[in-house]
């Protein structure tokens, strides 16, 4: 499979509890990116990466977020001290070129109780 | 500053209707691209179409088109007899060049195709 991976699919933690997601792009994609999605409601931009540059931020990431991408091949988001408000499904994208189709993985969900 | 409105939340329609979804959107940018994605109930986004400011050719895919109107800040999509699997939630969004190529998306239009 050489599409989007994300690890885990389904996470539940308690409140206050670090999480970490993973993402693995399509090998040849240099634009990665992080999106979140609550119920409802269309995809969020979090984040995004152009090989290891970390090139911008929404205001939605708050310092418990953060994101890498070492190397420019996988990336990680970790949430700190979660709260209900977390709960969420994070998604990850990696695209060839600006402006060009984002191929999205299928997803990780956070179950913050 | 940049927005997607799908102003319709829910479609339900019958087996071998057509059905379009719309999409309305502002950007300040002269180049900028549109797209439309399926998520279905499995919950992965699937790509449809992107289409870039300055081409406004109606495009047509099987069963699927759409429509592009600069004009009136639109993009709509319309799937031609509609099936059961086509249901599922559709959303509309809007890239700027100058924005690294993310996307903004719509809050996106539930179709529900009833046989």
């Amino acid at each position: 499979d050489t599409g989007v991976s994300q690890d885990p699919r389904h996470k539940i933690t308690k409140r206050g509890q670090n999480v970490t997601f993973r993402c693995d792009p399509i090998s040849e994609h240099n634009r990665l990116y992080w999106y979140r999605q609550t119920l409802g409601q269309g995809p969020e931009f979090l984040t995004y990466f152009q090989n290891e540059a970390q090139l911008e931020k929404s205001r939605l990431l708050s310092d418990r977020f953060s994101a890498e991408r070492p190397k420019g091949s996988f990336s990680t988001l970790e949430i700190q001290r979660t709260e209900q408000g977390d709960s969420a499904m994070y998604l990850c994208a990696s695209s060839l070129v600006k402006a060009g189709e984002l191929f999205f993985g299928e997803g990780s969900r956070l179950t913050v109780l | 500053a940049q927005k997607v409105t799908q102003a319709q939340t829910e479609i339900s329609v019958v087996e071998k209707e057509d059905v379009t979804l719309d999409c309305v959107y502002e950007t300040r940018d002269t180049t900028y691209y549109l797209f439309w994605y399926k998520q279905p109930p499995s919950g992965e986004l699937v790509f449809l179409i992107r289409r870039n400011s300055f081409d406004e050719q109606n495009e047509i895919s099987g069963r699927y088109s759409w429509n592009f109107q600069k004009s009136t800040s639109s993009f709509n999509f319309t799937i031609t007899a509609s099936q059961v699997v086509d249901s599922a939630v559709y959303f509309c969004a809007l890239s700027e060049t100058n924005q690294g190529g993310k996307l903004i998306f719509g809050q996106g239009t539930e179709l529900s195709v009833k046989p």
